[in-house]
């Protein structure tokens, strides 16, 4: 099975700031990865596919790249409602695996 | 309005079964990649089964053998067959939609809770 690590874990920043997570696949994955973001108690939230490709209805500030291994999600200007945890998807084979999660905190 | 609306979920016993059901509204379930993701308390997002628009179905290894996916087009519903269940089977399960190979899963319902406990 393919492995899906993010870093960091958890993330303290401010309004405003540029934030960059990380996520790295075990092993080749092309561009099949997908970013999530969930706030307690609710259900994820699509934000990117195929690696940079922005949802329907998620704000520009997000953005997504990277291919094979490594991959990265920058939100360009951090805003009160961007506080939440994300988390990277690959879905090149079955099965499908999550990243464990990156919580961005407020500092 | 494009909506999955999760039931089913409870308190079982170790070695209990239960069935998830997902109502959709809005779209064809069989027209798309349907799945099932679970959430155990405090912890990260685990992806558990898929009824593909082929009609093919995958699974975790971690419930391969105990947990079956099916689906009734007639109900625009998609089910999750749960026996053997395990204390770390405990979890919110979500149901979630992949319009098509390549996209991301866009739409998901609210969850249901199920508890395996004596």
């Amino acid at each position: 099975d393919i492995q899906m690590t993010q870093s960091p874990s958890t993330l303290s920043a401010s309004v405003g700031d540029r934030v960059t997570i990380t996520c790295r696949a075990s092993q080749t994955i092309s561009s099949w990865l997908a970013w999530y973001q969930q706030k307690p108690g609710t259900a994820p939230n699509l934000l990117m596919y195929k690696a940079s490709s922005l949802q329907s209805g998620v704000p520009s500030r997000f953005s997504g790249s990277g291919s094979g291994t490594e991959f990265t999600l920058t939100i360009s200007s951090l805003q009160p409602d961007d506080f939440a945890t994300y988390y990277c998807q690959h879905y090149n084979s079955y099965p499908w695996t999550f990243g464990q999660g990156t919580k961005v905190e407020i500092k | 309005e494009v909506q999955l609306v999760e039931s089913g979920g409870g308190l079982v016993q170790p070695g209990g079964s239960l069935r998830l059901s997902c109502a959709a509204s809005g779209f064809t379930v069989s027209s798309n990649d349907m799945s099932w993701v679970r959430q155990a308390p405090g912890k990260g997002l685990e992806w558990v089964s898929v009824f593909d628009n082929g009609g093919n179905t995958f699974y975790a290894d971690s419930v391969k053998g105990r947990f079956t996916i099916s689906r009734d087009n007639s109900k625009n519903t998609l089910y999750l067959q749960m026996n053997r269940l395990r204390a770390e089977d405990t979890a919110v399960y979500y149901c979630a939609r992949r319009v098509g190979y390549g996209y991301g899963m866009d739409v998901w319902g609210q969850g249901t809770t199920v508890t395996v406990s004596s």
